[in-house]
């Protein structure tokens, strides 16, 4: 068990709907991370924070995707409108704050999205 | 520049047998070379990884072998046992950038 919760872990959703995913990170981690992964491919990054700062986004983040993380504590990722493209494993990772620790990600099992 | 190249895509490999997975960069700003295990239906988790300082590094069964003048890095599981059957990724890292392999997908046969 790595520490990080993801919430839930399978989602089965219509075109057109918005989801949101819960992830609770290691308690003392201050960095985390939102990565998609589809069948066969490794994960893809989606977004980052540190603290409850979000410091970076990649172009895979449609303007459809939205992630906070009020507190610096948890986050949530939202998909509106969702469409078929969108199905796949969500994943959240967190990392620590030193120099070391920060290189180490540890992953939660993921939410899988079904876009039926 | 961002990519991480990984081969082969998929591994079968006899139970004792030795299992080695390849993978290259193009970005020499990457300090950090992980590699993450994944069982189906959870989430990666980290291996053994290294710092393009060493050229070696070994936990167990798993030896990283790195050449950074190649730009290029392996893992080598030794004695692999059906339960070492999983997807292995390699990662490539600095700063907040990770970047990601495709897989590999390792069937030990009993």
């Amino acid at each position: 068990d790595t520490g990080v919760s993801q919430d839930p872990r399978h989602k089965i959703t219509k075109r057109g709907q918005n989801v949101t995913f819960r992830c609770d990170p290691i308690s003392e981690h201050n960095r985390l991370y939102w990565y998609r992964q589809t069948l066969g491919q490794g994960p893809e990054f989606l977004t980052y924070f540190q603290n409850e700062a979000q410091l970076e986004k990649s172009r895979l983040l449609s303007d459809r995707f939205s992630a906070e993380r009020p507190k610096g504590s948890f986050s949530t990722l939202e998909i509106q409108r969702t469409e078929q493209g969108d199905s796949a494993m969500y994943l959240c990772a967190s990392s620590g704050r030193d120099s070391l620790a920060k290189n180490i990600q540890y992953f939660g099992a993921g939410t899988r999205l079904s876009v039926l | 520049q961002q990519q991480v190249k990984q081969s082969p895509q998929s591994l079968i490999v006899q139970k004792g047998g030795i299992s080695i997975i390849n993978c290259a960069y193009e970005n020499t700003a990457f300090d950090y070379f992980p590699w993450y295990q994944q069982f189906p239906g959870k989430g990666p988790a980290l291996l053994i990884a290294i710092r393009p300082d060493v050229s070696e590094k070994k936990e167990g069964r798993f030896t990283i072998s790195f050449n950074k003048s190649a730009k290029q890095f392996s893992l080598h599981i030794m004695d692999s046992q059906p339960g070492d059957s999983a997807t292995y990724f390699c990662a490539a890292t600095y700063g907040q950038n990770f970047v990601f392999g495709p897989g590999t997908r390792l069937s030990v046969l009993p």
